[in-house]
């Protein structure tokens, strides 16, 4: 069965800071891997996906993400943080022709000033 | 603007009722699904739909039920079995490819619900 591990529950970095968010993945197939942020009481927004295309992912908000096979790793990153950033941030797992997602516990990203 | 609608915003329950919960997309998508969503736990799917009039269970199906008459709603019903259903529901949809490819899911902005 395919699962994600985010490591670290909260993460807390400084404005203008890099942001770093892991996710590992488990699967006995080739993946489709996802990033998802949610602000608090709204629903989930898509940041970037990797589909077996580029290995490193640009997605929105100046967000990007490297999809490392031997690592079975998909870590979140972006360069300088921004307080509008705070919110809590999902990774997901998809396999081929799943149509259907398994997500991690969450990480919520805490911007200090 | 397409998408996907939730409502309530906030519901609460006494205890032994059961509510309904809606969820309603213009996407014309044809799957949908229904998580669940608790503290530090992640989503946690109750149940999903690929096409109309069939669905399955999730995860944690035991104390919810839902139906899909029509393609644009997957309403979710709380009943009284769930012991306990203070959560935040998320409802989403996608579209169904039978090829490899998978877009991932667009998610309706939730609904809150409380036992009084």
């Amino acid at each position: 069965a395919q699962s994600v591990t985010q490591l670290g529950s909260h993460v807390s970095v400084s404005e203008g800071a890099l942001v770093l968010l892991r996710c590992n993945y488990s699967s006995s197939v080739p993946p489709y891997l996802f990033w998802y942020v949610q602000y608090p009481n709204q629903g989930l927004q898509l940041l970037l996906k990797y589909t077996s295309a580029a290995t490193l992912v640009k997605g929105i908000n100046g967000f990007e993400a490297e999809f490392k096979k031997s690592e079975t790793s998909f870590h979140l990153t972006k360069p300088s943080a921004h307080m509008s950033d705070a919110a809590e941030y999902f990774c997901a797992v998809s396999v081929l022709y799943g149509n259907k997602l398994v997500f991690g516990a969450g990480t919520i990203l805490r911007v200090k000033s | 603007d397409g998408g996907i609608t939730q409502s309530p915003k906030y519901l609460f329950r006494k205890e032994g009722q059961n509510v309904t919960l809606s969820c309603e997309q213009n996407l014309n998508h044809d799957a949908m699904y229904w998580y669940r969503q608790d503290p530090g736990q992640g989503l946690r799917l109750i149940y999903y739909s690929q096409i109309v009039n069939d669905f399955q269970k999730g995860d944690i199906a035991e104390g919810y039920s839902v139906s899909r008459e029509k393609k644009e709603s997957f309403p979710l019903t709380v009943t009284s079995a769930q012991k306990n259903p203070t959560a935040f529901y998320l409802c989403a949809s996608s579209i169904r490819r039978r090829d490899r490819y998978f877009y991932g899911y667009t998610f309706g902005s939730g609904t809150r619900l409380t036992v009084v």
